[in-house]
């Protein structure tokens, strides 16, 4: 099973900058089964990014994603006060299909 | 539109069953499968498992795989998560999830686009 552990757990930012997720597998995962969630509290979590670095419909342009083998990273070039919610990192194999999500990082507002 | 409903929250005791359902719409109900993901109080996202509606075919996580029943029903498009024998620690939020697929010149990517609201289920005596 693979196992994804993100840093930070928690990261302390003040709208307008910069945020950098960070993705580490215990093992090497294709891109292609790469993907990052937003969940805000008492919502459903929103699909931000699949195949590592391709945003999903609706997604805006400031959420990007890189990466490839154990390490994969999701940027947030310019916070807005809404970006403040908990990110996760998941990974979906086919072969068998399993899946699995980090821990979460959670985004708050300093 | 691509909706996924779940029902509503359930209160129960240790030891009784229970099933969850999650109702999709707006989409071809066999082409994606369905997955379901745990929440506990507080704490980050687990999956479980998932159903092929077309067949019914599951597979479960390691961790769920022996506690819970994943099925579902294509005449209603519908899929269910059921316990025979609930523990206090089931208490959690469950949400089914559909997972889509994308396919170009790099292959198949996988993920889960659509998810229901969710499923509270608490379990105390």
């Amino acid at each position: 099973e693979i196992v994804l552990t993100q840093s930070p757990g928690a990261l302390s930012l003040s709208p307008g900058e910069r945020a950098t997720l960070s993705c580490r597998a215990s093992q090497s995962v294709s891109s292609s089964y790469l993907a990052w969630y937003q969940q805000k509290p008492g919502q459903a979590p929103r699909l931000l990014i699949y195949g590592a670095s391709s945003r999903a419909t609706g997604i805006p342009d400031r959420f990007s994603g890189s990466g490839s083998g154990t390490d994969f990273t999701l940027t947030i070039s310019r916070l807005e006060p809404e970006d403040f919610a908990v990110y996760y990192c998941q990974q979906y194999s086919n072969s068998p299909p399993l899946c699995s999500f980090g821990q979460g990082t959670k985004l708050e507002i300093k | 539109e691509v909706q996924l409903v779940q029902s509503g929250a359930e209160v129960k005791k240790p030891g009784e069953s229970l099933t969850i359902s999650c109702k999709g719409s707006g989409y071809s109900f066999t082409t994606y499968w369905i997955n379901w993901v745990r929440q506990m109080p507080g704490k980050g996202l687990e999956w479980m498992g998932r159903i092929d509606p077309s067949d019914s075919y599951t597979n479960y996580s390691p961790s769920f795989q022996g506690h819970v029943t994943i099925s579902a029903d294509k005449s209603i498009s519908t899929a269910y998560l059921q316990w025979s024998s609930l523990k206090a620690s089931d208490t959690a939020m469950y949400y089914c999830a559909r997972r889509s697929f994308y396919y170009d010149s790099s292959g198949f990517r996988y993920y889960f686009d659509y998810w229901g609201q969710g499923t509270l289920v608490t379990v105390s005596s």
